[in-house]
């Protein structure tokens, strides 16, 4: 069955530092979104992404965020400097159509120390 | 504004007994989706259902239903004799029409199920 992956699992910085997660989406999928889990709240919308343009992001998703495809399999989460506050689960999801569910990667824990 | 409520925080259940999560939302569009998905301790998001605005129908699927009521702008989820293995924190989530356009989640309601 078709999955979305996401890579690291896991990782820890150092505040100030640049990090990118990767995804790779599902592959006959056209809407992809990455998403915010700080622990033990709830899931947070950052950006979705279509036709190689970013279509909405929210108020999170400042100049320290962007967002790439650059091969038209990867899709990619950079923040710039992180800072404490950026610790949570990062969750990346496409979806093939209009309406269709999202399916969701593992997500990776990002750790600013 | 859209906007997802699951009022209840924590539940707790023995075995087998019945359980139901509550989600109400709020839209203005008269087209959109409605979802459930499980966060087991784990930490994936693994989606259980969907439904959009025009079918009310209600749903099973196992021990799982599903009430979808547009009068009251609910979405309840039931499981049925619940098991140790539901516990989890199960996220209502709601969706605009429009490809893009992102799920807003409610805050979830952790659900512990012992034996």
């Amino acid at each position: 069955e078709p999955e979305v992956t996401q890579t690291p699992s896991h990782q820890v910085t150092q505040m100030g530092q640049e990090v990118i997660l990767r995804c790779v989406p599902i592959s006959n999928h056209l809407y992809f979104y990455w998403y915010r889990q700080i622990l033990g709240q709830k899931v947070e919308f950052l950006v979705s992404f279509y036709n190689n343009e970013i279509s909405e992001k929210s108020e999170i998703f400042d100049d320290q965020f962007s967002v790439e495809r650059p091969d038209g399999s990867n899709f990619t989460l950079k923040i710039r400097s992180t800072k404490l506050e950026d610790s949570a689960m990062y969750f990346c999801a496409s979806r093939g159509r209009d309406g269709a569910e999202a399916f969701f990667g593992q997500g990776t824990r990002l750790t600013v120390v | 504004a859209q906007k997802v409520t699951q009022a209840q925080t924590e539940i707790s259940v023995v075995e087998k007994e019945d359980v139901t999560l509550d989600c109400v939302y709020e839209t203005r569009d008269t087209t959109y989706y409605l979802f459930w998905y499980k966060q087991p301790p784990s930490g994936e998001l693994v989606f259980l259902i969907r439904r959009n605005s025009f079918d009310e129908q209600n749903e099973i699927s196992g021990r799982y239903s599903w009430n979808f009521q547009k009068s009251t702008s609910s979405f309840n989820f039931t499981i049925t004799a619940s098991q140790v293995v539901d516990s989890a924190v199960y996220f209502c989530a709601l969706s605009e029409t429009g490809g893009y356009n992102k799920l807003i989640f409610g805050a979830g309601t952790r659900l512990a199920v012992h034996p």
